[in-house]
């Protein structure tokens, strides 16, 4: 079964980096886009960006250009998500989640990892 | 703010239908997606390509498209069914995706 294991929480001072891995199962890793979503506490979710895992191509929201790095490990069918120059208002749960294109590249999220609670806090 | 909007609130008696909108005009060229999200868990898929359901979502939730909105429906809302709820598709320069603001949606 697809599984999407992301590692565990980290708590971070507002200037440092943070590192999050999402590592994948049950299918093969390099035929399926990997995105990155984040929520803020009582927020929505908030598209990050996309990397292919077959390529290491990315694609960055505007908004993270320039402080996220999106990069993957094809031997452990791994991916990870760098911030940095962390601030308090990065704190948020960071998702990583496979997608789909249907119909005229339509794009669907079908599997979600469990969520990295980040915490950014002098 | 995003360029899909959705209602921040929407309520529905027991049994009944609700719909739920999202809007932008991405949505002319591309299909949206729903994602149901509660509390403390992460989204689950609902509805993609207008109007498809993964396997294991009720045959209640339905999905349609027309114009600059899309819509998810839930005919006959079950107390399971309170939940945030999500719409994704493409942003209006077709290169980045977004998310709508959420709708959270009350069983009364």
């Amino acid at each position: 079964q697809v599984q999407l294991v992301q590692s565990g929480a980290e708590v971070k001072k507002p200037g440092a980096s943070v590192k999050v891995s999402c590592k994948a199962s049950g299918y093969t890793f390099t035929t399926y886009y990997m995105h990155w979503v984040r929520q803020a506490p009582g927020q929505g979710l908030e598209w990050m960006g996309i990397i292919n895992p077959s390529s290491d191509v990315t694609n960055y929201a505007q908004k993270f250009q320039g402080r996220v790095s999106m990069t993957r490990d094809t031997s452990t069918s791994t991916v990870y998500m760098e911030l940095s120059s962390l601030r308090s208002e990065d704190s948020a749960v960071y998702y990583c989640t496979r997608s789909l294109y249907g119909d005229y590249g339509s794009p669907y999220f079908d599997y979600w990892g469990q969520g990295t609670l980040v915490t950014v806090s002098s | 703010s995003s360029e899909l909007t959705q209602d921040p609130a929407v309520s529905v008696a027991l049994g009944q239908t609700v719909r739920i909108t999202c809007q932008g005009d991405s949505l002319r060229s591309y299909y949206a997606s729903w994602y149901q999200q509660k509390p403390g868990q992460a989204p689950v898929l609902v509805i993609y390509d207008k109007s498809n359901r993964p396997s294991g979502i009720p045959d209640r939730f339905s999905g349609s498209s027309s114009g600059n909105t899309a819509a998810l429906t839930i005919t006959g809302a079950q107390a399971e069914d309170e939940a945030d709820y999500y719409c994704n598709s493409r942003d209006s320069s077709g290169n980045h995706l977004v998310f709508g603001g959420g709708t959270k949606l009350t069983v009364l």
